[in-house]
């Protein structure tokens, strides 16, 4: 079954480390992004990427970067993890525009804790 | 720029109850408007468009351009319903499809 798995689910790590959250599918979506969920702010966008040619910010990219290694994965990383990053990270893909917005296919999420 | 409000962080009713969750949005163009939801130990999926102005699970979804609003509507609220729901904004000819989230509400549907 095309899927959107995320690693890991759940990540303990303390302020200062390098951490890297991953994001593979089985969709053949051309698009993946990467989201964080706070309680009471809903999901925002940190990174988006339509291939793997084309990276772009999303509004929240400060103290993030990610790296699309191939079609099927897209990795975010925080390259020093301080404890505001405490958050629910979400994955999703796309389908590409053609006349209509396809709907975005969510991974299970990673909980990340900065301590 | 845009953006998604939904004003009630809990909505809480009974059984066969109607239910209606509030999203406003603001954004100069044309949007499509969507909604999401995450039930339990579930992944976000989506529940509807308005493109599509269909009835899924039993709720619709009316854009109103000129209050620039996109309730979501279930005239007989089951416990199944019971979930986070998310309305969502995406920019019509904008640069891909790039959603603007609100803050999202969660139903409780009382037995």
């Amino acid at each position: 079954d095309a899927d959107v798995t995320q690693t890991p689910r759940n990540r303990i790590t303390k302020t200062g480390k390098r951490i890297m959250l991953e994001c593979s599918q089985t969709k053949g979506h051309d698009r993946m992004y990467w989201y964080r969920q706070d309680p009471g702010l809903g999901l925002r966008l940190i990174y988006y990427s339509f291939d793997v040619k084309d990276i772009n910010k999303g509004e929240i990219s400060d103290g993030y970067s990610v790296s699309r290694q191939a079609q099927a994965k897209f990795s975010l990383s925080l390259e020093s993890a301080i404890p505001n990053q405490t958050a629910l990270y979400f994955c999703a893909t796309s389908a590409p525009d053609r006349g209509q917005t396809y709907e975005q296919y969510f991974g299970p999420g990673t909980r990340l804790t900065v301590t | 720029a845009q953006r998604v409000t939904q004003p009630e962080k809990l909505l809480s009713v009974f059984k066969g109850a109607p239910v209606e969750l509030k999203c406003n949005y603001s954004y100069s163009g044309s949007p499509e408007l969507f909604w999401y939801v995450q039930y339990s130990r579930q992944r976000l999926q989506l529940l509807l468009r308005h493109i599509s102005r269909e009835s899924i699970k039993g709720f619709t979804a009316d854009l109103n351009k000129g209050e620039t609003s996109f309730h979501l509507k279930k005239p007989f609220a089951q416990e199944e319903d019971s979930a986070m729901y998310y309305c969502a904004l995406n920019r019509v000819k904008a640069a891909g499809n790039k959603l603007t989230f609100g803050g999202g509400t969660r139903v409780l549907v009382k037995p």
